[in-house]
C-alpha cells in the first residue's frame, strides 16, 4: 500500500465547473500536508498548506480529516490554466522529508 | 528572489559512465533536499542536509550515489557508475530551518542508455 493515495484521474472538466481532489495517507504520525502543482516536464510548485482547521486561498479551498487521514483540494470556478497535476504531500512528524502521492491530473476544457 | 537552480537540465550518458548533478538552494536557505522521479513513480526521497551535514539520507538507493554539500551553500549529487534503473527526474528543493514548505528547482532529466 502506497504512503499517500490519489485517484490519477484525469478529471476532465469544463470551465467554470468545481472540482474537488482527495488524498489519503497511512501514516498516522504525518505532521504537515500540502498540495503542490506540477505542470507537465516542471517543477512541483507550492499551492498552499493544509492547517487542521481548514483554509482557502481565493478559489481554492484545502481541507485535512485527522481521524480518517485524508485531504482534499476544491477548485471553485475553474479555469483553463488551472490544467496540471495536483500533488498531494505529507510529511512525518520528526523529520523535514517529503512523501509525495502520484499526482492527480486535471484538464480543464474550454 | 532567485529560487532553487540545478545543472545540467537534460544529461544523457552510457551505463557505467559518471555523472554529477548540481543545485543551488534558495540564498539563505540551509535546508537542502534532493527528491527523484523515475518514469510513472511517484516522487521519492533521496536525502537532507542542514547546512553542510546530512540529517536524513534513509531515501538513498545505494552506495553508487554520493550527495556533498561542502560549505553548506551548493550541493552535489554524484552517480557512479550510472546504471539503467537510475534515470529520471533528479529535483533538488530548499527550506529555511523551523518552516517545512519546500521549494523546487527545474530537476535534472538523466537518462541512462
Amino acid at each position: 500500500r502506497k504512503e499517500v493515495e490519489q485517484d490519477p484521474g484525469p478529471f476532465n472538466v469544463p470551465e467554470g465547473a468545481t472540482v474537488a481532489f482527495n488524498c489519503t495517507y497511512s501514516n498516522s504520525a504525518s505532521q504537515s500536508f500540502f498540495w503542490y502543482r506540477q505542470d507537465c516536464r516542471k517543477e512541483p510548485k507550492l499551492l498552499m498548506s493544509v492547517y487542521s482547521s481548514g483554509n482557502e486561498d481565493g478559489r481554492f479551498t484545502a481541507q485535512l480529516n485527522r481521524a480518517s487521514q485524508y485531504i482534499s483540494l476544491l477548485i471553485r470556478d475553474s479555469k483553463l490554466s488551472d490544467s496540471a497535476t495536483y500533488l498531494c504531500v505529507v510529511s512525518i512528524s520528526g523529520t523535514y522529508k517529503y512523501i509525495f502521492g502520484t499526482g492527480t491530473r486535471l484538464k480543464v476544457l474550454a | 528572489e532567485a529560487g532553487v537552480t540545478q545543472f545540467p537540465s537534460h544529461s544523457v550518458i552510457e551505463k557505467g559512465q559518471t555523472v554529477t548533478l548540481r543545485c543551488d538552494p534558495i540564498s539563505g536557505h540551509d535546508n537542502l533536499y534532493w527528491y527523484r522521479r523515475v518514469m510513472g513513480k511517484e516522487i521519492k526521497f533521496l536525502l537532507h542536509f542542514v547546512k553542510e551535514s546530512k540529517q536524513d539520507e534513509s531515501g538513498m538507493p545505494n552506495n553508487r550515489f554520493l550527495a556533498e554539500r561542502t560549505g553548506g551553500t551548493y550541493s552535489t549529487l554524484k552517480v557512479q557508475p550510472a546504471e539503467l534503473e537510475d534515470s529520471g527526474v533528479y529535483f533538488c528543493a530548499s527550506s529555511q530551518v523551523g518552516l517545512n514548505e519546500q521549494f523546487f528547482g527545474p530537476g535534472t532529466r538523466l537518462t541512462v542508455l
